[in-house]
């Protein structure tokens, strides 16, 4: 089944503790990408990758970072969470140039950042 | 000013009514148009794309494009309860995408 996951699905953590969000697609797609959903916000891009190796800020990028060390999987780590990264968390992905429109997203990690 | 600007409602409308969704855009480079659909607890989903302006049709969605305007548009036609969800528009332009903030419907049996 085609399919974008993330892992965990649920997280508290505590002001400065570092962690990492995993993203994992099974579609072979080029391009990935990370976004918050905030009440009143909508939907905004954290971060993308292009291809392995590629990656670039979004709108957000403040206190995140990426790494594209292999084409399925794009994880999103805090080094030192605020609780203004208490939000609810997506990866997407999408096939590269002629096909990015069509993005598939994962479930939704729901963090808690006290 | 925001890239992508949407009707927040809510909207709750009878089942079986015709649905009005709206988005307007700051910047006349943008060039693909989407809408996804959000349930409640899971990730958005594609409903359609368009990248010209005019209408496109997929069974009961139309989607809406003016880009002489910088506004686009979703109808539903015939909305069963199962429609309730929350919509967003959505551009891409370049490598990012800019969602609006997203509309949320309600569909009463």
């Amino acid at each position: 089944e085609a399919q974008v996951t993330q892992n965990p699905r649920y997280l508290i953590t505590v002001t400065g503790k570092k962690l990492t969000v995993t993203c994992s697609q099974n579609m072979n797609h080029e391009y990935m990408s990370w976004y918050r959903q905030d009440p009143g916000l909508g939907l905004r891009q954290i971060y993308y990758s292009m291809n392995v190796e590629v990656t670039d800020k979004g709108d957000v990028p403040e206190g995140y970072k990426v790494s594209r060390k292999e084409k399925r999987n794009f994880p999103l780590i805090l080094e030192s969470p605020s609780p203004n990264q208490t939000s609810l968390y997506f990866c997407a992905s999408s096939h590269g140039t002629g096909g990015r429109e069509t993005q598939y997203f994962g479930p939704g990690t729901r963090l808690l950042v006290l | 000013q925001k890239e992508v600007e949407q009707d927040p409602g809510p909207l709750s409308v009878p089942e079986g009514a015709i649905v009005s969704l709206n988005c307007t855009y700051s910047n006349s480079a943008f060039q693909y148009f989407m809408w996804y659909r959000q349930y409640s607890r899971k990730g958005p989903e594609l409903l359609m794309y368009t990248y010209s302006s005019g209408n496109k049709e997929d069974g009961r969605f139309t989607a809406q494009v003016d880009k002489s305007s910088k506004y686009i548009s979703l109808f539903i036609r015939d909305s069963p309860p199962l429609d309730s969800a929350n919509y967003r528009c959505a551009i891409l332009t370049g490598n990012q995408f800019y969602f609006g903030t997203g509309t949320s419907l309600t569909v009463i049996p």
